[in-house]
């Protein structure tokens, strides 16, 4: 039982380049969540879905683009990155059931755009 | 002001002292969460809380829901407690990934 897996771990990007991190849950989670981290700031909601094929803005949505064509999978997406954008993203799935609602968390990945 | 406050943001602690992190919030929540995030590491969910207490090993989770409080304590702290402590509210019943973290508390254990 793998949990929440995120890749890649690490990336170094230039201004303007895309790329996708994925983040895959095995636990048929419902809910699934990006988050990124900074100094200072403490974690922030950039977009997140309730089921599949299903997403939605969180707090710093700008920038970010999110796909999630199968349940198991949630895309964060960077058309045009900037060096704003440098983080450490983080991906966090939960259950739907309210009694519940544990979430739990991939090991980060850490983006650098120059 | 935050509306999720923790205190203090950091901590020195021998082994084997009783440490309490605090957190306090300016919200009405449905559930209040307690992460544990390793230097350069993952994050990890401890505890989630709607009411009363919790405990798991070492740790105990606290919340009261009437003064916006809760704690969080190790007892017989070791070395490998010593991590970043963040607390998180949520708001609705709906608001599953919708959470207000604390800027969290840097908890040092010393051998």
């Amino acid at each position: 039982n793998a949990g929440v897996t995120q890749t890649p771990k690490f990336r170094v990007l230039k201004t303007g380049q895309s790329m996708t991190l994925l983040c895959a849950q095995d636990m048929n989670h419902e809910y699934m969540y990006w988050y990124r981290q900074d100094p200072g700031m403490g974690l922030r909601l950039i977009h997140y879905s309730v089921g599949e094929g299903t997403t939605a803005k969180g707090e710093v949505p700008d920038g970010y683009n999110v796909s999630r064509l199968k349940k198991q999978n949630f895309l964060l997406g960077l058309e045009s990155a900037a060096p704003s954008q440098t983080s450490v993203y983080f991906c966090a799935s939960s259950d739907r059931d309210m009694n519940t609602g544990e979430l739990f968390f991939g090991e980060g990945s850490r983006l650098t755009v120059l | 002001k935050n509306e999720v406050e923790q205190s203090p943001q950091n901590l020195t602690a021998q082994e084997g002292e009783f440490i309490t992190i605090n957190c306090s919030y300016s919200v009405g929540i449905s559930a209040l969460h307690w992460l544990q995030q390793h230097p350069g590491g993952g994050i990890v969910s401890l505890f989630m809380l709607s009411s009363g207490k919790k405990k798991h090993g070492r740790l105990i989770a606290t919340i009261n829901i009437q003064e916006k409080h809760s704690s969080l304590h190790i007892t017989a702290s070791h070395p490998r407690d010593s991590a970043v402590y963040i607390c998180a509210v949520r708001r609705g019943r709906d608001s599953y990934g919708k959470l207000t973290f604390g800027q969290g508390t840097i908890l040092t254990v010393h051998p």
